[in-house]
């Protein structure tokens, strides 16, 4: 399988919304309601922040949302923090029972 | 507490084996959705499949024949065993448990594998 397809880097200032962007295709993303986000901090394990496109896991910020259309789903951070400054992996059902995540994104809060 | 802990990781030669195990406290692995990902220095996280409540495994192209996950039950473990070796399986490898019905996933710290000679 093919990675998903993110940004490389993302920036904003605290207070603003960013979105992140993830694109696969109708195998992928476009076949099924499962794309899932995470959160990874340097040396850090990832942290699920949105399951099943956009649902949000208790104790998850609602800052955090997420949404898809076609074959490409979206990240939406609003009131961007310093904390929220991470890698953001997109991950979704690709198909015959497997899995396949993104290539990442680095967010700069500035 | 729920918590999944991995052990097994280090060095391995080319060409060698090594088992990974990922072991459960606070629930059972047989009712839990557990999954193998892993990631290299500064890169990507890749997924290597799941195991699931009836015990079936896939994984992707990148590992497959080489690369198999189980779990035991009486120990509520899960395991990635890990054969034929490549310098590029050099990375940490985490263990992950997804409940469906919390809608609640937990992820290990994760175990460091190097493949050197």
């Amino acid at each position: 399988q093919s990675t998903l397809t993110q940004p490389a880097s993302v920036s904003g200032s605290p207070g603003q919304s960013i979105t992140i962007s993830c694109t696969g295709t109708g195998s992928d993303i476009g076949a099924a309601e499962s794309v899932s986000w995470y959160q990874q901090h340097p040396g850090k394990a990832p942290k699920l922040i949105i399951y099943h496109v956009s649902g949000r896991p208790s104790g998850v910020s609602a800052r955090f949302s997420g949404s898809k259309s076609g074959s490409t789903a979206s990240l939406t951070i609003s009131g961007l923090q310093a904390a929220d400054e991470a890698d953001y992996y997109c991950n979704s059902y690709a198909g015959s029972d497997t899995r396949v995540f993104g290539g990442g994104t680095k967010l700069t809060v500035l | 507490e729920v918590q999944v802990v991995e052990s097994g990781g280090g060095l391995v030669q080319p060409g060698g084996s090594l088992k990974l195990s990922c072991a459960a406290s606070g629930f059972t692995v047989s009712g839990a959705g557990m999954s193998w990902v892993r990631q290299a220095s500064g890169k990507g996280l890749e997924w290597l499949g799941p195991i699931g409540g009836n015990a079936n495994t896939v994984h992707p192209e990148s590992v497959k024949g080489r690369f198999t996950i189980s779990r035991d039950d009486s120990k509520n473990t899960a395991f990635l065993q890990m054969n034929s070796l490549e310098i590029e399986d050099t990375a940490v490898y985490y263990c992950t448990a997804w409940f469906e019905d919390l809608k609640m996933e937990v992820w290990g710290k994760g175990t460091t594998v190097i493949v050197s000679s």
